[in-house]
Protein backbone atom coordinates (compact mmCIF):
# COMPACT_ATOMS: atom_id res chain seq x y z
CA UNK A 1 0.00 0.00 0.00
CA UNK A 2 1.13 3.85 -0.59
CA UNK A 3 2.41 5.22 2.61
CA UNK A 4 1.31 8.96 2.63
CA UNK A 5 3.71 11.60 5.12
CA UNK A 6 2.57 15.05 5.92
CA UNK A 7 5.16 17.60 7.26
CA UNK A 8 5.54 19.46 9.64
CA UNK A 9 2.97 17.38 12.28
CA UNK A 10 2.50 20.48 13.69
CA UNK A 11 2.60 24.37 12.61
CA UNK A 12 2.44 27.22 14.62
CA UNK A 13 1.03 30.59 12.47
CA UNK A 14 -0.41 33.90 12.96
CA UNK A 15 -3.08 35.32 11.56
CA UNK A 16 -2.24 36.37 8.06
CA UNK A 17 0.15 34.29 7.61
CA UNK A 18 1.09 32.55 4.30
CA UNK A 19 1.52 28.56 5.15
CA UNK A 20 2.48 25.02 3.51
CA UNK A 21 2.09 21.48 4.56
CA UNK A 22 3.72 19.08 2.15
CA UNK A 23 2.31 15.67 2.05
CA UNK A 24 4.42 13.41 0.32
CA UNK A 25 3.71 9.49 -1.46
CA UNK A 26 5.36 6.46 -0.71
CA UNK A 27 5.06 6.18 -4.89
CA UNK A 28 3.71 7.96 -7.19
CA UNK A 29 -0.09 8.66 -7.23
CA UNK A 30 -0.19 11.12 -10.30
CA UNK A 31 -2.73 13.97 -9.24
CA UNK A 32 -4.81 11.81 -7.13
CA UNK A 33 -4.97 13.30 -3.78
CA UNK A 34 -7.25 15.39 -1.23
CA UNK A 35 -7.29 17.84 1.34
CA UNK A 36 -9.30 17.18 3.98
CA UNK A 37 -9.43 20.14 7.36
CA UNK A 38 -10.82 19.25 10.37
CA UNK A 39 -11.78 20.55 13.47
CA UNK A 40 -12.38 19.39 16.73
CA UNK A 41 -15.53 17.28 17.72
CA UNK A 42 -16.60 17.59 13.36
CA UNK A 43 -15.90 15.20 10.28
CA UNK A 44 -13.51 16.47 8.33
CA UNK A 45 -14.17 18.24 4.92
CA UNK A 46 -12.96 18.26 1.66
CA UNK A 47 -11.06 21.18 0.61
CA UNK A 48 -8.81 20.20 -2.33
CA UNK A 49 -9.28 17.28 -4.66
CA UNK A 50 -6.94 15.78 -7.73
CA UNK A 51 -3.96 17.98 -6.12
CA UNK A 52 -5.43 21.31 -7.14
CA UNK A 53 -8.91 21.46 -7.89
CA UNK A 54 -10.63 23.63 -5.30
CA UNK A 55 -13.97 22.50 -4.18
CA UNK A 56 -16.77 24.18 -4.51
CA UNK A 57 -17.56 26.92 -1.60
CA UNK A 58 -14.12 26.50 -0.07
CA UNK A 59 -12.44 30.07 -0.05
CA UNK A 60 -9.70 30.86 -2.82
CA UNK A 61 -7.36 31.18 0.05
CA UNK A 62 -6.40 27.40 -0.09
CA UNK A 63 -5.06 26.10 -2.68
CA UNK A 64 -3.08 22.90 -3.66
CA UNK A 65 -0.06 21.92 -6.37
CA UNK A 66 2.19 19.03 -6.72
CA UNK A 67 1.83 15.47 -9.04
CA UNK A 68 3.59 12.23 -8.57
CA UNK A 69 4.92 11.95 -4.97
CA UNK A 70 5.30 15.56 -3.37
CA UNK A 71 2.27 17.55 -2.42
CA UNK A 72 1.45 21.01 -1.29
CA UNK A 73 -1.53 22.47 1.02
CA UNK A 74 -0.87 26.56 0.78
CA UNK A 75 -3.06 28.99 2.90
CA UNK A 76 -2.55 32.48 1.18
CA UNK A 77 -3.32 34.76 4.38
CA UNK A 78 -4.33 32.90 7.57
CA UNK A 79 -7.98 33.46 8.93
CA UNK A 80 -8.84 32.39 12.78
CA UNK A 81 -11.14 30.02 11.42
CA UNK A 82 -8.54 28.19 9.40
CA UNK A 83 -6.49 26.86 12.99
CA UNK A 84 -7.37 23.00 12.70
CA UNK A 85 -5.61 19.57 11.66
CA UNK A 86 -5.15 18.89 7.91
CA UNK A 87 -5.10 15.78 6.35
CA UNK A 88 -3.67 14.28 2.38
CA UNK A 89 -5.68 11.12 1.22
CA UNK A 90 -4.15 9.16 -1.85
CA UNK A 91 -6.80 7.93 -4.43
CA UNK A 92 -4.87 5.72 -7.10
CA UNK A 93 -7.18 3.19 -8.32
CA UNK A 94 -4.29 0.50 -7.47
CA UNK A 95 -4.12 0.83 -3.80
CA UNK A 96 -5.97 1.35 -0.75
CA UNK A 97 -7.29 5.03 -0.06
CA UNK A 98 -4.80 6.21 2.37
CA UNK A 99 -4.28 9.55 4.61
CA UNK A 100 -1.57 10.90 5.88
CA UNK A 101 -0.98 11.56 10.17
CA UNK A 102 -2.27 14.70 9.97
CA UNK A 103 -1.15 18.25 10.74
CA UNK A 104 -2.10 20.40 13.10
CA UNK A 105 -1.88 23.93 12.39
CA UNK A 106 -2.27 26.04 15.96
CA UNK A 107 -2.25 29.42 16.49
CA UNK A 108 1.02 31.31 17.58
CA UNK B 1 -28.12 18.90 -0.84
CA UNK B 2 -26.17 15.73 0.64
CA UNK B 3 -26.69 14.33 3.53
CA UNK B 4 -24.97 11.51 5.73
CA UNK B 5 -25.94 10.08 8.81
CA UNK B 6 -24.87 7.13 10.94
CA UNK B 7 -26.25 4.71 13.18
CA UNK B 8 -25.48 1.99 15.27
CA UNK B 9 -24.68 1.00 18.84
CA UNK B 10 -22.18 3.34 20.74
CA UNK B 11 -20.56 -0.15 23.18
CA UNK B 12 -20.09 -3.25 21.47
CA UNK B 13 -18.00 -6.28 23.41
CA UNK B 14 -15.35 -7.97 22.48
CA UNK B 15 -15.68 -10.31 19.88
CA UNK B 16 -18.99 -9.51 18.96
CA UNK B 17 -20.04 -8.14 15.63
CA UNK B 18 -20.74 -4.07 14.90
CA UNK B 19 -23.59 -3.53 12.14
CA UNK B 20 -23.40 -0.09 11.18
CA UNK B 21 -26.31 1.74 9.07
CA UNK B 22 -25.72 4.83 7.15
CA UNK B 23 -29.36 6.92 5.76
CA UNK B 24 -28.06 9.27 2.87
CA UNK B 25 -30.56 11.65 0.88
CA UNK B 26 -29.96 14.14 -1.75
CA UNK B 27 -28.29 11.77 -4.04
CA UNK B 28 -29.01 7.95 -4.92
CA UNK B 29 -26.98 5.09 -5.28
CA UNK B 30 -28.77 4.27 -8.27
CA UNK B 31 -27.03 7.40 -10.54
CA UNK B 32 -23.29 6.20 -12.86
CA UNK B 33 -20.02 6.75 -10.48
CA UNK B 34 -21.58 7.49 -7.10
CA UNK B 35 -20.35 5.61 -4.24
CA UNK B 36 -20.55 4.96 0.09
CA UNK B 37 -18.25 4.36 2.11
CA UNK B 38 -16.66 4.12 5.62
CA UNK B 39 -13.71 6.01 7.05
CA UNK B 40 -12.66 5.46 11.07
CA UNK B 41 -10.79 7.55 13.27
CA UNK B 42 -9.94 6.43 16.61
CA UNK B 43 -9.53 8.68 19.61
CA UNK B 44 -6.83 11.42 18.54
CA UNK B 45 -5.48 9.67 15.59
CA UNK B 46 -5.29 9.51 11.76
CA UNK B 47 -8.37 8.66 9.33
CA UNK B 48 -7.86 5.35 8.04
CA UNK B 49 -10.40 4.15 5.10
CA UNK B 50 -12.19 1.03 5.21
CA UNK B 51 -14.81 0.49 2.87
CA UNK B 52 -16.61 1.75 -0.56
CA UNK B 53 -19.69 0.36 -2.52
CA UNK B 54 -20.83 1.86 -5.70
CA UNK B 55 -23.80 2.48 -7.77
CA UNK B 56 -23.01 -0.88 -9.67
CA UNK B 57 -22.10 -2.97 -6.90
CA UNK B 58 -18.29 -2.88 -7.10
CA UNK B 59 -17.18 -3.16 -3.51
CA UNK B 60 -13.61 -2.06 -2.25
CA UNK B 61 -12.14 -3.29 1.43
CA UNK B 62 -9.22 -2.43 3.27
CA UNK B 63 -7.12 -5.01 2.51
CA UNK B 64 -6.08 -4.90 6.01
CA UNK B 65 -9.80 -5.55 7.44
CA UNK B 66 -10.80 -7.40 4.39
CA UNK B 67 -11.40 -10.33 6.40
CA UNK B 68 -13.50 -8.97 8.98
CA UNK B 69 -15.65 -6.26 6.68
CA UNK B 70 -18.71 -6.50 4.73
CA UNK B 71 -20.47 -3.77 3.23
CA UNK B 72 -23.77 -3.80 1.60
CA UNK B 73 -26.48 -0.81 0.19
CA UNK B 74 -30.55 -0.79 0.17
CA UNK B 75 -30.90 1.39 -2.78
CA UNK B 76 -34.88 1.67 -2.02
CA UNK B 77 -33.98 2.81 1.37
CA UNK B 78 -31.24 5.07 0.77
CA UNK B 79 -29.23 2.81 3.18
CA UNK B 80 -25.38 1.49 3.33
CA UNK B 81 -24.90 -0.98 5.66
CA UNK B 82 -20.86 -2.14 7.26
CA UNK B 83 -20.25 -5.06 9.11
CA UNK B 84 -16.98 -5.16 11.45
CA UNK B 85 -16.91 -8.66 13.06
CA UNK B 86 -14.92 -9.67 16.11
CA UNK B 87 -14.29 -6.30 17.61
CA UNK B 88 -11.64 -5.01 19.10
CA UNK B 89 -10.47 -2.34 21.98
CA UNK B 90 -8.18 -1.37 18.92
CA UNK B 91 -11.73 -0.77 16.70
CA UNK B 92 -12.66 1.36 19.66
CA UNK B 93 -12.98 4.87 16.76
CA UNK B 94 -15.35 7.48 15.32
CA UNK B 95 -16.99 5.86 12.23
CA UNK B 96 -18.21 8.00 9.24
CA UNK B 97 -20.13 7.47 6.47
CA UNK B 98 -18.69 9.15 3.41
CA UNK B 99 -19.59 9.61 -0.18
CA UNK B 100 -17.91 9.79 -3.61
CA UNK B 101 -18.84 10.96 -6.88
CA UNK B 102 -16.47 9.00 -8.58
CA UNK B 103 -15.94 5.39 -9.45
CA UNK B 104 -12.83 4.37 -7.79
CA UNK B 105 -10.37 7.23 -8.01
CA UNK B 106 -12.69 8.39 -4.71
CA UNK B 107 -12.28 11.60 -2.91
CA UNK B 108 -15.33 11.89 -0.32
CA UNK B 109 -17.08 15.31 -0.95
CA UNK B 110 -19.48 14.69 1.48
CA UNK B 111 -19.28 13.40 5.43
CA UNK B 112 -21.93 12.35 7.93
CA UNK B 113 -21.20 13.88 11.48
CA UNK B 114 -19.28 10.56 12.22
CA UNK B 115 -20.60 8.23 15.38
CA UNK B 116 -17.85 7.35 18.27
CA UNK B 117 -18.17 3.01 18.69
CA UNK B 118 -16.39 2.33 22.04
CA UNK B 119 -15.18 -1.96 22.75
CA UNK B 120 -15.19 -2.91 25.84
CA UNK B 121 -16.63 -5.81 28.41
Amino acid sequence: DIQMTQSPSTLSASVGDRVTITCRASQTISNWLAWYQQKPGKAPKLLIYKASRLESGVPSRFSGSGSGTEFILTISSLQPDDFATYYCQQYNSYSPYTFGQGTKLEIK
Amino acid sequence: QITLKESGPTLVKPTQTLTLTCTFSGFSLNTSAVGVGWIRQPPGKALEWLALIYWNGDKRYSPFLKTRLTITKDTSKNQVVLALTNMDPVDTATYYCVHTPEWLLSHFDYWGQGTLVTVSS
